[in-house]
This record gives C-alpha cells, structure tokens and sequence, in this order.
C-alpha cells in the first residue's frame, strides 16, 4: 500500500523563478493539502484541493497555486520565487467525503533551496 | 482564529526517563486534535489522536488526554528510548486544514 509520494525530493532555484511541486495521495484517498514548513517552525497550511477544485485556502499570496487531476494527484506552483520562499514542502492527503477533522498522512517532502 | 502553543525544546532525556510536552489551543467550537512526530530527513507521522472531550489517543507507548477545560493535550511517555528522538507537533483540525504548534525536538541518550 503506497504512501504519499512526493518529487523530486530536493530542488534549488533562483529568485524570480517558477517551480512546480507533485504529490500523489495514498492509495484510497482522494484529497490533497500543502503545506509549507520553514525551518525550526510548524507547518503552514497553503491550500487544500478536493474534487480538482481549491476547497480551502491559507494566508499565502497568489503567487501560490495548485491543481488536482482526475487521479487525485496534485501540484503546488510557486511563481516569482522569493528567498523567503526556501522551506520544505509538504503533501499530505485524506479522504474527503468522510467529513473534516480526518488524520492527513504526510510525504516526506520537497526541499525547495532558492539562492 | 486556530491557534496552537506547545512547550519549547529542545528537551534531552535519558533512556526510560519520563515525557510530557505540554500542548495548548485555541479554537472555536469542537477541534479534533492530533500530535505528529517527524524523524530526521522525513515527512510527518501520526502519532495518536483524539476527537472529542475527554478521548485519550494512545499509540506506541504515548498517550495524550483531551481534556476541553483546560484546552489542553499534552504528550507523555513513561520510558523513552533512544529511538525516540525526534519533532514532535501537535496540531488541531475544526475544518479541512491542520494547525500545528512549532514542535518540539526530544533527545533521548542512551
């Protein structure tokens, strides 16, 4: 049974540039939250998506923006990448229809490094 | 808004000492609550869980008690191990999203 899947694993850009995250969700699960999480703090909530549509969405700009495929899978854009924007990323994934206040399973994360 | 606050690490024990990080919230109406653990290098894992006033989640010798009148969830463990040393956040969820505290990092020597 797979876990959530995230790639790549690492990444470095440079500031100004666009960066595209993946995620696949656990198998059975069908709702996709990122989050964001700098170093030495908690995790931030950015956005959730269920049925390819944003469902919920925290205090981060539009530079922020993601997706949901037909097969649950999701990506997290970032445009005009800003050196605060260093941080790890993390997918995390649940099952929707049952309700709010379910346990999300967590990736491993993308290390995004912006120089 | 959500809020969580848990107790500042870092904290360093020694194998089969005792644990409690202590964890507070803030929220409106009825939070489910959570603590995570987050080992080196990985994503976060749950690590137990309750849902309603009162519930005691337990999982891997942890446990962690509800408790709505003091809007409190603290995490205890009777004997760490050293395998133990890791993040640990607690978090609360009253719609889709989770609210994490800051984590703690727990160090157990051998």
């Amino acid at each position: 049974d797979a876990g959530v899947t995230q790639s790549p694993t690492h990444l470095i850009k440079t500031r100004g540039q666009q960066v595209t995250l993946r995620c696949s969700p656990k198998s059975g699960h069908d709702t996709v939250s990122w989050y964001q999480q700098a170093l030495g703090q908690g995790p931030q909530f950015i956005f959730q998506y269920y049925e390819e549509e944003e469902r919920q969405r925290g205090n981060f700009p539009d530079r922020f923006s993601g997706h949901q495929f037909p097969n649950y899978s999701s990506e997290l854009n970032v445009n005009a990448l800003l050196l605060g924007d260093s941080a790890l990323y993390l997918c995390a994934s649940s099952r929707g229809a049952t309700g709010p206040n379910q346990p999300q399973h967590f990736g491993d994360g993308t290390r995004l490094s912006i120089l | 808004g959500n809020s969580v606050t848990q107790m500042e690490g870092p904290v360093t024990l020694s194998e089969e000492a005792f644990l409690t990080i202590n964890c507070t919230y803030t929220a409106t109406g009825y939070p489910s609550l959570f603590w995570y653990v987050q080992y080196p290098g990985e994503g976060l894992q749950l690590l137990l869980k309750a849902t309603k006033a009162d519930d005691k989640g337990s999982n891997k010798g942890f446990e962690a008690t509800y408790r709505k009148e003091t809007t409190s969830f603290h995490l205890e463990k009777g004997s760490v191990q050293v395998s133990d040393s890791a993040v640990y956040f607690c978090a609360l969820s009253n719609d889709y999203k989770l609210s994490f505290g800051a984590g703690t990092t727990v160090t157990v020597r051998a």
